[in-house]
């Protein structure tokens, strides 16, 4: 069984480019929600995916955007990048039966200059 | 006010001391509580995971819930060099939203 993976491990974009950030789920996991941690700070909801479908979003602006595909890996994709978007993005995944126990990924390293 | 406050230390303490961490919420819907791990640059790993209100232990972790008073807390007997990590709470209703707190940062003094 494999855990849940991320790519790239780290990234560099300028203000104003866009970026796409995958994630596998873990095998058996149907649901994945993306997170934003800042530097020093707790891990911020930005949505989840439920079988190909957004099912709650957290306070984050239309420009962060995702898939999830049939297999149930994912996609976080970011326009018109602000340097506030600097951070670990992380996603995490689970079975929508077991919902306290999310596994993530070791996460993606934004960096916006 | 934030839903999750958590005291981002840090917290030091020598090898083999009782750990206590905690965190405060605002919010009596929430009924899912989780602990989690997070060494430097690493995403969280799942360390406890509790419905509802009571004690779950898994070795030597214990971890609390209190949701009369709106209050968790984690506890980590016998502490390990290795143990050095930030720590972060997390809580949800059953829905799509896990609030997570702050961190906070410990070390565990060989």
């Amino acid at each position: 069984e494999t855990g849940v993976t991320q790519s790239p491990t780290h990234l560099i974009k300028t203000r104003g480019q866009q970026v796409t950030l995958r994630c596998s789920s873990q095998s058996g996991h149907n649901t994945v929600s993306w997170y934003q941690q800042a530097l020093g700070q707790g891990p911020q909801f930005i949505f989840q995916y439920y079988r190909e479908e957004e099912n709650g979003r957290g306070n984050f602006p239309p420009r962060f955007s995702g898939l999830q595909f049939p297999n149930y890996s994912s996609e976080l994709n970011v326009n018109a990048l602000e340097l506030d978007d600097s951070a670990l993005y992380l996603c995490a995944s689970f079975d929508a039966g077991s919902l306290g126990e999310q596994f993530f990924g070791p996460g993606t390293r934004l960096t916006v200059l | 006010q934030k839903e999750v406050e958590q005291d981002p230390g840090p917290l030091s303490v020598p090898e083999g001391a009782i750990v206590s961490l905690n965190c405060t919420y605002s919010n009596s819907a929430f009924q899912y509580f989780m602990w989690y791990r997070q060494y430097s640059r690493k995403g969280p790993e799942l360390l406890m995971y509790t419905y509802s209100s009571g004690n779950k232990e898994d070795g030597r972790f214990t971890a609390q819930v209190d949701k009369s008073s709106k209050y968790i807390s984690l506890f980590i007997r016998d502490s390990q060099p290795s143990d050095s990590a930030t720590y972060l709470c997390a809580m949800h209703t059953g829905g799509f939203k896990t609030i997570f707190g702050a961190g906070t940062r410990l070390f565990v003094k060989a």
